[in-house]
């Protein structure tokens, strides 16, 4: 079965300060993809970054980067020089390939990030 | 690009009345869409897949005469909550999923509902 765990409920920084959000998943599907999303206290929820299983190379998008190691089942997620704006709840999520359902995703529980002035 | 909307972003009713929520894709086709509950500190919860011109496919221990998915064209799905219960107060979301850009989804800004 699919699972996506994100074992931190809550972290709180002061702004400015690196922080990394932890994502380990579990699937038996050899063809899947990973998505990190930011929910902001206006509740929509917006896309971050898809990365599928075949490519592990790390990504970097201005002050975001992550770090995907499918050795450790992990897609791990990096805010450096953090701003109050990113505060905000993050969910990691996975989905199979369309081919094999309908691309449903499984979401973590998801982290609030709250960044202090 | 990849804009979803969905109207009313707020409802309040009366228990027993329905209530019809829209997901609009604003500048793309979307095949499939998707309904999420999500209650408060939670995560979000997939209630259905709404595929164009085709019936639902609802999750397990979602009730489908409860909650009525219509996907009547490629940028429209409709979400009616039926004889609304103050427990089915909560945030509402849809999803489109882009044409060529299958796996990723583009959510909408949701919809609180409240039933009194």
């Amino acid at each position: 079965a699919q699972k996506v765990t994100q074992a931190q409920t809550e972290i709180s920084v002061v702004e400015k300060e690196d922080v990394t959000l932890d994502c380990v998943y579990e699937t038996r599907d050899t063809t899947y993809y990973l998505f990190w999303y930011k929910q902001p206290p206006s509740g929509e929820l917006v896309f971050l970054i898809r990365r599928n299983s075949f490519d592990e190379q790390n990504e970097i998008s201005g002050r975001y980067s992550w770090n995907f190691q499918k050795s450790t089942s992990s897609f791990n997620f990096t805010i450096t020089a953090s701003q109050v704006v990113d505060s905000a709840v993050y969910f990691c999520a996975l989905s199979e390939a369309v081919s094999s359902n309908t691309g449903k995703l499984i979401f973590g529980q998801g982290t609030t990030l709250q960044v202090k002035p | 690009g990849a804009v979803v909307s969905q109207h009313p972003s707020r409802v309040i009713c009366k228990s027993g009345t329905s209530v019809k929520i829209e997901c609009r894709s604003l500048d793309f086709q979307a095949t499939t869409m998707f309904w999420y509950r999500q209650f408060p500190k939670q995560s979000l919860m997939l209630m259905a897949t709404s595929n164009e011109g085709s019936k639902a496919t609802y999750e397990q221990g979602v009730e489908k005469d409860k909650f009525l998915i219509n996907h009547a064209s490629l940028t429209l799905s409709t979400l009616t909550v039926t004889s609304a219960h103050p427990e089915d107060s909560s945030f509402y979301i849809c999803s489109a999923r882009v044409w060529g850009d299958l796996n990723t989804q583009y959510f909408g800004p949701g919809t609180r509902l409240t039933v009194l």
